[in-house]
């Protein structure tokens, strides 16, 4: 069976910092992975997609992720956070078959000036 | 840009009603799915469609059920609902076995 683990519900970090939120996966066979943003109110959007190409991938609004398979990991940063950045981030896997997405807990991110 | 329907932003019902959520989407996608989103819980899979009149249960389909009879369109009931069955509700849809799930903007329930 597949699951995530995002590591922190809560992230703080102030505007300018990075943005480091984490993402570990267990899966049997080679994993397509999903990084999706909340706003408030709002459905979840895709920010970026693992699946098989280059293991770094640069997704919308800066942020970009990095496949390390060595340590089933996919955490997503972005260099320097904006207020605008303040939601709740979820990370997905699933396999390669009929692609059902498990999905991990969430990490809300704060963003203070 | 796909587009993602929820037929409802907010919406209260009484328990042991019988409760419809409809999704809609314009891309001629073969697979839709609904979830239940709860604080600390992530998204969970309720149920799924890869066809028309084609239905897979989720990891909790327990007093739901869905009704695909037309490809664009997704509907997920509550038989007879109840208080824990109050949740934000996310309806989904996939085109071909490499692409991601586009959303909907949920519907927000309340069973009183």
């Amino acid at each position: 069976a597949q699951s995530v683990t995002q590591l922190g519900s809560h992230v703080s970090v102030s505007e300018g910092a990075l943005v480091l939120l984490r993402c570990n996966y267990s899966s049997s066979v080679p994993p397509y992975l999903f990084w999706y943003v909340q706003y408030p109110n709002q459905g979840l959007q895709l920010l970026l997609k693992y699946t098989s190409a280059a293991t770094l991938v640069k997704g919308i609004n800066g942020f970009e992720a990095e496949f390390k398979k060595s340590e089933t990991s996919f955490h997503l940063t972005k260099p320097s956070a904006h207020m605008s950045d303040a939601a709740e981030y979820f990370c997905a896997v699933s396999d390669r078959g009929f692609q059902k997405l498990v999905f991990g807990t969430g990490t809300r991110l704060l963003v203070s000036p | 840009d796909v587009k993602v329907t929820q037929s409802s932003r907010y919406l209260v019902k009484r328990t042991g009603e019988k409760v419809f959520l409809e999704c809609v989407q314009d891309m001629d996608h073969e697979n839709m799915f609904w979830y239940r989103q709860d604080p600390g819980l992530g998204l969970r899979l309720i149920y799924f469609s890869y066809d028309v009149k084609m239905k897979e249960k989720g990891d909790i389909p327990e007093g739901y059920s869905v009704s695909r009879e037309k490809k664009e369109r997704f509907s997920l009931i509550l038989e007879s609902a109840s208080t824990n069955q109050t949740s934000m509700y996310l309806c989904a849809s996939r085109g071909s076995s490499n692409q991601p799930q586009h959303f909907g903007d949920g519907t927000r329930l309340s069973i009183l």
